[in-house]
């Protein structure tokens, strides 16, 4: 079968550091994907890696390791509009049948 | 402007009766896709579209329809056989060429409906 698995929900302190992980069994792979979500809005994307490593875009990096089926999102010096719901997708399949596959989703909420 | 929009925003039907979703993109897109997303759900997907004339059931594709008559259109149909059609709908789009390096062939979201069924 195919799944993903993020923490649903996670707290930080303004001005931190959260990490959230993601893992994944998926019966192909092209890449992951992560995207942000604010409450009722719709989906932006944030971090794409199909290697493995370590990308960094700004305040956000995202790492890959393939032999794990494993990823995390690093956000430093959070923010208060960083308090989204941060989803993890993989995409598999090829031609006709190319897709993400979604995980649920991680609530993050930043206090003061 | 290029993007996806979608409309309305927010649309009520009575329970019993199908409607039609829009969803139209300017960004030469030959890949579409429909999902459901409800609270704690995630996102499910309904129908995709890798090409004009050509779609593939979803996840959840029981009591859907849809067409891609043109490369830019890809409206979903909730039809009377949905049993909880009240939902938020998300339509999006991507390229399916091969992406050089700055690329990543990620789906672009349009604002999304939200369908309310009375």
């Amino acid at each position: 079968g195919q799944n993903i698995d993020q923490p649903t929900e996670m707290t930080a302190t303004e001005g931190a550091i959260v990490q959230i992980n993601c893992t994944y069994q998926t019966s192909g792979f092209n890449g992951l994907f992560w995207y942000q979500q604010h409450a009722g809005e719709a989906p932006t994307f944030l971090s794409y890696n199909v290697l493995d490593g370590l990308e960094e875009k700004g305040r956000f990096s995202s790492f890959l390791s393939r032999s794990k089926g494993y990823s995390y999102l690093l956000l430093k010096e959070l923010q208060m509009k960083d308090s989204a719901s941060y989803l993890c997708a993989v995409r598999s399949g090829a031609g006709n049948n190319r897709k993400l596959i979604w995980g649920l989703g991680t609530s993050l909420a930043v206090n003061p | 402007d290029g993007g996806i929009t979608q409309s309305p925003k927010y649309l009520f039907r009575k329970e019993g009766q199908n409607v039609t979703l829009s969803c139209e993109q300017n960004l030469n897109h030959d890949a579409m896709y429909w999902y459901r997303q409800d609270p704690g759900q995630g996102l499910r997907l309904i129908y995709y579209s890798q090409i004009v004339n050509d779609f593939q059931k979803g996840d959840i594709a029981e009591g859907y329809s849809v067409s891609r008559e043109k490369k830019e259109s890809f409206p979903l149909t909730v039809t009377s056989a949905q049993k909880n059609p009240t939902a938020f709908y998300l339509c999006a789009s991507s390229d399916t060429r091969l992406a050089p390096r700055s690329s990543y062939n990620e789906q672009f979201f349009g604002p999304g409906t939200r369908l309310t069924v009375l």
